[in-house]
């Protein structure tokens, strides 16, 4: 079945640095695709999503594409910072309907 | 327009006896989801209903569990007879009828069960 395989971490990271998230799937069909960001103590946030090849999915200054020939959804941001800090989950959406979410990245940014 | 409600938002039992949690969708979403959290992991997916319709319970236990979504009131997630490795966040999420495959679920605070 469709599936999610993402980056686990925990990655911890300085404030302003580059950060990179890693997202691969497999699916049949073609998916849509999202990030999701929780934050402690509370539910799961859309940050951005695509929903066919080549789309760019940004918000926030995170940035993730859409890549059919590497089945990727790498999430991006330039200069990350304290207020980023939470647990980032890469998900699909595939023909079915079914919504299926990766493992969960924590990060910190520390100041 | 309220959001995806969830509740309780705490629940404890103890060993043995039956946990229910509740989620009302956002209004005109006909789609619900749940999810477990288990702590320091990541989520997984238990059922996916419509209203009276199960559409897949792929990620449900085979014993214990049961989750419905009747024509009218909330979305029940019923665990019977819980035991210590059922404590975990459930999350709820709902999306729309149409355009599914560009849905946004959104999510409500999630119903966290302790188990003592």
């Amino acid at each position: 079945g469709d599936s999610v395989t993402q980056m686990e971490g925990p990655v911890t990271l300085s404030e302003e640095a580059f950060l990179t998230i890693n997202c691969t799937y497999t699916a049949t069909g073609y998916p849509s695709l999202f990030w999701y960001v929780q934050y402690p103590g509370e539910g799961l946030q859309l940050l951005l999503k695509a929903t066919k090849a080549d789309d760019k999915g940004s918000n926030k200054g995170f940035e993730a594409t859409y890549r059919k020939e590497t089945t990727s959804f790498h999430l991006e941001k330039g200069s990350v910072q304290v207020s980023d800090s939470a647990v980032y989950f890469c998900a699909l959406m595939g023909d079915n309907n079914d919504m299926r979410f990766g493992a969960g990245t924590r990060l910190t940014v520390k100041p | 327009n309220a959001g995806v409600m969830q509740n309780p938002r705490h629940l404890v039992r103890r060993r043995g006896q039956e946990a229910r949690l509740r989620c009302s969708p956002m209004k005109g979403h006909s789609h619900v989801y749940w999810y477990r959290q288990l702590p320091e992991e990541g989520l997984k997916f238990m059922v996916y209903l419509q209203k009276e319709n199960i559409i897949d319970e792929s990620g449900m236990p085979k014993e214990r569990f049961s989750a419905e979504f009747p024509k009218e009131g909330p979305s029940i997630l019923r665990i019977q007879q819980v035991v210590r490795g059922d404590s975990a966040a459930y999350f709820c999420a709902s999306s729309p009828l149409q355009a599914a495959r560009a849905n946004v679920l959104t999510f409500g605070a999630g119903s966290r069960l302790t188990v003592l």
